[in-house]
């Protein structure tokens, strides 16, 4: 079974500074994706970053980037340059194919307050 | 682009009675179709999935069950709503190896 673990359940950053968010995983497939989401107030789930286990440089977008373990399982997200609008909710998630879709298996989720 | 809409945003319900939820995506064909229940502080859990019209998987034994009449609709349904029912359900779209892309959300208290 796939689990994912967040073991941080709240966070906070001061603004224009940076912060780290901790996710590890378990499982025995060897070829998966991980994503970070995000879940602001209005709690519509919007994706942050993608990375695909086969790739070993760890994925940016814009002041989000990740630093992708897989020996050890880990899968951090970092924001540079904290910004208000970046409180939110934020969820790791193990992508397994199954019979033709996908399920997502998330953690806890880390709750991040960007203080001004 | 495409476009994920689900609705009501929020329901208030008693217990008994029966729910509908739906859900429907513009701009792409055959999607891959998801449910999933969001609880007071707690990640997601995955109800159902769908990879075609009239084809739903159901991951986990429960009150709800899901139909797909449409290629691009996707409807969560129970008879008789439990107190246990509560929650924020989320509907989401993904093509075949891609990531999944969320709707705005439902949230259902059942008094």
């Amino acid at each position: 079974a796939q689990t994912v673990t967040q073991s941080q359940p709240e966070m906070s950053v001061q603004e224009a500074e940076t912060v780290t968010l901790s996710c590890t995983y378990d499982t025995s497939e060897n070829n998966y994706y991980l994503f970070w989401y995000k879940q602001p107030p209005s709690r519509q789930m919007i994706l942050v970053i993608r990375q695909e286990a086969y790739k070993q440089q760890n994925a940016t977008e814009n002041r989000f980037s990740v630093n992708f373990q897989k020996a050890a399982k880990s899968f951090s997200l970092k924001i540079s340059d904290s910004q208000l609008g970046d409180t939110a909710m934020y969820f790791c998630a193990f992508m397994k194919h199954m019979a033709g879709a996908n399920n997502l298996f998330f953690g806890t989720g880390t709750r991040l307050t960007v203080i001004p | 682009s495409q476009t994920i809409h689900q609705w009501p945003a929020t329901l208030v319900q008693p217990v008994g009675s029966p729910l509908s939820l739906e859900c429907t995506v513009e701009g792409t064909s055959n999607p891959n179709l998801y449910w999933y229940r969001q609880a007071a502080g707690r990640g997601l859990q995955l109800l159902f999935y769908s990879v075609g019209i009239g084809q739903i998987s159901s991951e986990v034994p429960q009150n709800l069950s899901a139909s797909r009449p449409q290629d691009r609709q996707f409807i969560l349904s129970s008879k008789k709503l439990l107190l246990s029912d509560s929650g924020f359900y989320l509907c989401a779209w993904s093509k075949l190896a891609g990531e999944l892309f969320f709707g705005e959300g439902s949230r259902l208290t059942v008094l």
